[in-house]
């Protein structure tokens, strides 16, 4: 199992650009998760998904926007790109159920200038 | 609302010596407890979690955190530290909700000196 692969792993952009980050899955896993990590901040939830087709806000959902056409991938758009979306993009999935921990992928450094 | 502190942006400690790294949660319900690993240009890794089956979880790389229901805090230790271990550690807490959302501290960076 390749676990959660994010593509790409670097981007850079221009101000009001436009781009799509993909998430991808071989778990089988129903929950899906986009998060954005800054020095000093942690980790900050974008968005998330409980299931194909569904999505739903996060913590800081501002300036982003997600799709679950598949059950295996979470694409997390940013539709006018700004200096305050650089960041390291992380993708996380995990099963249904309190026991289980969500896995993550290697993320994606992304640097709008 | 749930929230987690992790005490502590950056500890440095010696090879060979005890490292104690401080979470305190906020959670109106039972929580659901972890403890992430994320090496140097990599994701998180999951080093241990606790739901509620034992106070003491024991992990991956001879980490172990106990769970304080008093003190509302689950610190991370080990006994003695490798040069491996530097790295950068997040707790962070589900409320259990349908969702599995989960709200993580900081984070500490862990520096080990030779």
């Amino acid at each position: 199992n390749a676990g959660v692969t994010q593509t790409p792993k670097f981007r850079v952009l221009k101000t009001g650009q436009s781009m799509t980050l993909l998430c991808a899955q071989d778990m089988n896993h129903e929950y899906m998760y986009w998060y954005r990590q800054d020095p000093g901040m942690g980790l900050r939830l974008i968005h998330y998904s409980v299931g194909e087709g569904t999505t739903a806000k996060g913590e800081v959902p501002d300036g982003y926007n997600v799709s679950r056409l598949k059950k295996q991938n979470f694409l997390l758009g940013l539709e006018s790109a700004a200096p305050s979306q650089t960041s390291v993009y992380f993708c996380a999935s995990k099963l249904a159920g309190n026991l289980d921990e969500q896995y993550f992928g290697p993320g994606t450094r992304l640097t709008v200038t | 609302a749930q929230s987690v502190t992790q005490l502590g942006s950056h500890v440095s400690v010696s090879e060979g010596a005890l490292v104690l790294l401080r979470c305190n949660y906020s959670s109106s319900v039972p929580p659901y407890l972890f403890w992430y690993v994320q090496y140097p240009n990599q994701g998180l890794q999951l080093l241990l979690k606790y739901t509620s089956a034992a106070t003491l979880v024991k992990g991956i790389n001879g980490f172990e955190a106990e769970f304080k229901k008093s003190e509302t805090s689950f610190h991370l230790t080990k006994p003695s530290a490798h040069m491996s271990d530097a790295a950068e550690y997040f707790c962070a807490v589900s409320d259990g909700g349908s969702n599995y959302k989960l709200t993580f501290g900081k984070g500490t960076l862990l520096t080990v000196n030779p």
